[in-house]
């Protein structure tokens, strides 16, 4: 069974773009988070979708935004980018079935890069 | 606020002799954990996980416990090797598909 897919694997930008990152989850998973992860602030959540829908929501800006399609796949968008967004990114895929929670496996990440 | 936290951010130990690292969770309500090693370069890797209604589980060399009395869990991991060295996150939940992750313990292994 092939694991979680993020791409790209590596992201340079800069100041004021807009950035889109892809995650595609362990087959049957339905379930898709994201996570922003820096040295200072450790892994921080960011959203999670289940079926289309946004389930959970972090406390990021609304610059950060996600987006999941009917296939499960699930894409999450930063706007207006700034140099404290420079992070790895990570997805992580679980079956999620209800509100009960289950094991979630992540992707390699997105190593974003702001200059 | 919610938060998880570890004793440790740093741990060394001898191959072959046993590790333990520890974390502390503030959300009583919490009712699941998970423990992840993470590799440099990569991605958290799911190591084991445990529910609340649990105080003990095993896996291949690993062991975790859970006490909810003190809000404590710790991840014991047997015979460590040198593959064993990466930095160890526990993370816990009580929302479906939220993780609240501690700030790691980096382990290293000596030959």
């Amino acid at each position: 069974k092939a694991g979680v897919t993020q791409t790209p694997r590596y992201l340079i930008k800069t100041r004021g773009q807009q950035v889109t990152l892809s995650c595609s989850p362990i087959s049957g998973h339905r379930s898709v988070s994201w996570y922003q992860q820096t040295p200072g602030q450790g892994l921080q959540f960011l959203f999670e979708y289940f079926s289309e829908t946004q389930r959970n929501k972090g406390n990021f800006p609304g610059r950060f935004s996600g987006r999941q399609f009917s296939n499960s796949r699930s894409e999450m968008n930063v706007s207006t980018l700034e140099l404290g967004d420079s992070a790895l990114y990570l997805c992580a895929s679980s079956s999620g079935q209800g509100l009960m929670n289950t094991e979630a496996f992540f992707g390699q990440g997105t190593r974003l890069t702001v200059v | 606020g919610e938060s998880v936290g570890l004793h440790l951010p740093t741990l060394s130990v001898q191959e072959g002799d046993n590790s333990i690292i520890n974390c502390a969770y503030s959300n009583s309500a919490s009712d699941y954990f998970i423990w992840y090693k993470q590799e440099s370069g990569k991605g958290p890797q799911f190591i084991i996980d445990i529910r609340s209604n649990m105080d003990k589980r095993q896996g291949q060399r690993v062991t975790v416990l859970l006490n909810k009395t003190v809000k404590h869990l710790s991840l014991q991991i047997a015979a460590t090797q040198p593959g064993d060295s990466a930095v160890y996150f526990c993370a816990d939940s009580n929302q479906g598909g939220k993780l609240i992750f501690g700030q790691g313990t980096e382990l290293s292994v000596k030959p």
